[in-house]
């Protein structure tokens, strides 16, 4: 089975503060993903890597960064938290081919007070 | 990746099969149906994903009509851990966009003891 898991479950932090937020997989996927999830808004891509320190940004990459310096472990990074990225935060890995199935972490609720 | 439309909500009752149907008039040649599920406040789940021909795995069936205009996901025995919000998702298999899944409302399940 596919195992993704991600660092926190919930995570509260003040505005300003620098917040990581760790993704690990275990299944030597080469593809890893971002994306942030709020009600009405469905899910939308924040960045993913396809390989080794490599980076794209999705859709609204505004706000964050990410690093991949392992193949397992993919992070986003909110350099200076804000209000408006209050959101469930959620990891996903695939294989290789920008087709294969993506599977998902239990998600991260970030609360931005 | 092409529209799909599904019911907002169903209800099924518990040890009865689960049919959840999805619309996508518009997909092209070389696009999938995949279908997720989410259960409340947590990561969502890969269930089964198809192109022309139907599929099972452990979970569900999946019945793609020959025109592939529209599909079923079929929970044969559902329970009351199948409550959740499915999602039917048209994806290609090709180029940038293809990374991206895009989820929309969804169907709302509700197994009922």
């Amino acid at each position: 089975d596919v195992k993704v898991t991600q660092s926190s479950r919930y995570l509260v932090k003040r505005t300003g503060e620098k917040v990581f937020l760790e993704c690990v997989q275990d299944m030597d996927h080469e593809n890893m993903f971002w994306y942030r999830q709020d009600p009405g808004l469905g899910l939308r891509l924040i960045y993913f890597s396809y390989d080794v320190k490599m980076k794209e940004k999705g859709d609204i990459p505004e706000g964050y960064s990410v690093s991949r310096e392992k193949k397992e472990r993919f992070s986003l990074i909110l350099e200076s938290a804000s209000t408006n990225q209050t959101s469930m935060y959620l990891c996903a890995s695939s294989l290789s081919s920008s087709a294969d199935t993506q599977y998902f972490g239990p998600g991260t609720r970030l609360t931005v007070l | 990746d092409a529209k799909t439309t599904q019911p907002t909500s169903m209800d099924c009752a518990e040890g009865r099969a689960a049919n959840l149907p999805c619309n996508h008039s518009t997909i092209s040649g070389n696009e999938y149906v995949y279908w997720y599920r989410q259960i409340h406040s947590q990561g969502p789940q890969y269930i089964i994903h198809g192109l022309k021909n139907n599929e099972t795995n452990e979970m569900a069936s999946l019945i793609i009509t020959e025109d592939r205009k529209s599909s079923t996901l079929i929970l044969p025995h559902a329970t009351l851990r199948d409550t959740a919000v499915y999602y039917c998702i048209v994806r290609g298999y090709s180029g940038a966009g293809s990374y991206q899944l895009t989820f929309g409302k969804g169907t709302k399940l509700s197994v009922i003891p």
